[in-house]
């Protein structure tokens, strides 16, 4: 079936330095993307989405880059901070018709060293 | 504050006992989710409900139930079908539409 998985479960970064999280999907007719960040105990915080007719999308610190030629898809921190320390997953929305259903990644863990 | 409210924050089970975990949203969100998230994995879909009186199952519905008698509210019901109950829930609610769905803080399940 169709699956969204990330490349790496855990990315350890310096205080300061960037980080960046990738993801891959499978699903090609996938029109929609969201990155969430999960701090323990908590639920997901949404950070930032894309649409695919777009390539590029920048936040605060944070900027989405949508591939979907290799049906790839990352979120970039700029100067990571200790507060970004969590675990992030990226969600796609398949195009079923209707609906949000949103099918998630496994997560990566962020680890900001001091 | 609009949010979503999800309670208890943590919940035992007995063998054999159903548990009713409650989700209330005053963001006037039309859709409502359920997930379920094990140790170091992601969310898994149990159901989802666009409208009121109406809901689909998600991708593991087995064990569980729902109603969606109001707008504001999804409870879900881990029912003593569901073997391997022990899991942390979130509950989710969002446009149908594709805008971000919002989550609450979960409740945790635990078997006695």
């Amino acid at each position: 079936g169709e699956s969204v998985g990330l490349h790496l479960p855990t990315l350890s970064v310096q205080e300061g330095d960037n980080s960046i999280i990738n993801c891959a999907y499978s699903n090609s007719a996938s029109d929609y993307f969201i990155w969430y960040k999960q701090e323990s105990g908590k639920g997901p915080q949404f950070i930032i989405d894309i649409r695919s007719n777009m390539d590029k999308r920048q936040g605060q610190r944070v900027t989405v880059l949508l591939n979907k030629t290799v049906k790839h898809l990352s979120l970039q921190i700029a100067a990571t901070q200790p507060g970004d320390s969590a675990v992030y997953f990226c969600a796609e929305n398949p195009f079923t018709g209707g609906g949000n259903k949103l099918t998630f990644g496994t997560g990566t863990q962020l680890k900001v060293e001091l | 504050d609009g949010g979503i409210t999800q309670s208890p924050k943590y919940l035992f089970r007995k063998e054999g006992q159903n548990v009713t975990l409650s989700c209330e949203q005053n963001l006037n969100h039309d859709a409502m989710y359920w997930y379920r998230q094990d140790p170091g994995q992601g969310l898994r879909l149990i159901y989802y409900s666009q409208i009121v009186n109406d809901f689909q199952k998600g991708d593991i519905a087995e064990g569980y139930s729902v109603s969606r008698e109001k707008k504001e509210s999804f409870p879900l019901t881990v029912t003593s079908a569901q073997k391997n109950p022990t899991a942390f829930y979130l509950c989710a609610s969002g446009p149908v539409s594709n805008q971000p769905q919002h989550f609450g803080d979960g409740t945790r399940l635990s078997i006695l």
